[in-house]
């Protein structure tokens, strides 16, 4: 069956440095890939979509790769910042059509001063 | 002006109670989905409503039918609640032709 894994465990790093995130899935071949955000007490905001046929995708500070021979998905957050603190979560298409999303559970990040 | 609604925020009941939750989004979107969100953080689709067409995750108990009265507005409601179904509940919506789903601010159900 379709598995996505984000390293549970919480990333600290220190404030103006770059925040890496890895998104791995498995017994798939999506045609995209989502990553949101997720601050305590609210839903989802959707950051970054990048599709198979795309390696990097970058909108501001965010940086996202994509790699359908490793199956994974790398997001990359530079000069960090405090305000960057929250669990971003990776996100891929279910098949079957309507566009369900799959969820990882979700990295925690906490960028410190 | 918020973008996709839930109402209520919080809802504590008992076990066995029927309720619902309501969601609407002013987006004029035309898809729209209910999640599930377990003390784990998993957020996991139960199912998506597009032009009346309704798709069911599996795994999703019959006690929960969603109820759509018009685009904008996707209600869920539950019957005979059950401990396990306690977990926060978000609503999202998407615009066809685009990937990113908008998600409500989540409902907080805590069945006692």
């Amino acid at each position: 069956s379709q598995k996505i894994e984000q390293n549970s465990e919480a990333l600290n790093i220190q404030e103006g440095k770059t925040a890496t995130l890895t998104c791995n899935y498995t017994n798939y071949s999506p045609a995209y890939l989502q990553w949101y955000r997720q601050d305590p007490g609210r839903g989802p905001v959707f950051l970054l979509l990048i599709r198979e046929n795309e390696k990097e995708k970058r909108k501001e500070r965010l940086k996202v790769t994509f790699d359908t021979t490793l199956k994974q998905s790398l997001f990359h957050i530079t000069a960090s910042q405090p305000a960057d603190s929250a669990t971003y979560l990776c996100a891929l298409p279910l098949t079957g059509g309507g566009n369900k999303l799959t969820f990882g559970t979700g990295t925690q990040l906490k960028v410190e001063l | 002006d918020t973008a996709v609604s839930q109402t209520p925020k919080y809802l504590v009941t008992q076990m066995g109670n029927d309720k619902s939750i309501k969601c609407e989004q002013n987006l004029g979107h035309d898809t729209m989905y209910w999640y599930k969100q377990d003390s784990k953080k998993f957020l996991k689709i139960m199912f998506s409503y597009n032009n009346k067409e309704l798709i069911i995750n599996e795994t999703v108990p019959n006690r929960f039918s969603p109820k759509s009265p018009d685009k904008a507005h996707l209600n869920l409601h539950i019957n005979s609640l059950e401990l396990g179904d306690s977990a926060v509940y978000f609503c999202a919506s998407r615009f066809r032709g685009l990937d990113e789903q908008f998600f409500g601010p989540g409902t907080r159900l805590t069945v006692l």
